[in-house]
């Protein structure tokens, strides 16, 4: 059974520090890892997909690494933003067929002014 | 572009009644997916859907949960009777199999489910 952790539970951070989150999975045999960014009340927005063939994946200031055989991805954070302040989760999606997610339990990032 | 709309966004209830949570899929989505997010558990997969069909239903708790997808606009998940351990956060999310399947999940904003 896929089993995802994140680590650490909750950061909090100054304004303007790059930063890393941690995903970790016991199965390394994935189509393919999200991460998605959730704020208070709300959805999971997606924010970066890697597939299982593909190391890396930027959009802006993220950008989010995937090593496969480790069964590690991490998520990049330039330059913080209070606006980037919300739960990060990752989710992986099993490479021997069907659509169903596992999701870590998450970060909570706060990026202070 | 509207996004995943579910209803209600709130419901407040009554131990025995039934709840019917609503979901609209983004136009052109095939995939639909039922998931319950509370704080012991985190999110967890109910049910998913592709082309209106019932996929897998293994995360289903258990018989008074049930979910349906009469068309490709539409999708609902009823809890009959509904129990206090009921109360989460239930979002629906859809995504399209274009691609391989490598299409990001598309989420709604959720229906927070109280159980008195």
């Amino acid at each position: 059974k896929q089993e995802v952790t994140q680590i650490p539970a909750a950061l909090s951070v100054p304004e303007g520090e790059n930063l890393v989150l941690n995903c970790s999975f016991t199965d390394s045999a994935i189509y393919n890892l999200q991460w998605f960014r959730q704020d208070p009340g709300k959805g999971l927005t997606s924010l970066l997909l890697i597939q299982s063939s593909q190391r890396e994946q930027t959009s802006g200031r993220l950008n989010a690494s995937l090593d496969k055989s480790s069964g590690r991805s991490t998520l990049y954070i330039a330059a913080s933003q209070p606006g980037d302040s919300a739960t990060y989760l990752c989710a992986v999606r099993p490479g021997g067929g069907g659509n169903k997610l596992t999701f870590g339990t998450g970060t909570q990032l706060k990026v202070e002014l | 572009d509207a996004g995943v709309i579910q209803s209600p966004r709130h419901e407040v209830t009554e131990m025995g009644q039934e709840v019917t949570l609503r979901c609209k899929p983004i136009s052109g989505h095939n995939s639909l997916f039922w998931y319950r997010q509370t704080m012991m558990r985190g999110l967890e997969l109910l049910i998913y859907f592709n082309n209106n069909v019932p996929i897998d239903d293994s995360g289903m708790p258990e018989d008074r949960f049930s979910a349906k997808m009469p068309n490709a606009s539409f999708s609902t998940l009823k809890i009959q009777p509904s129990e206090p351990r009921d109360s989460a956060v239930y979002f629906c999310a859809s995504s399209s199999t274009a691609g391989g399947g490598n299409q990001p999940q598309h989420f709604g904003d959720g229906t927070r489910l109280s159980i008195l």
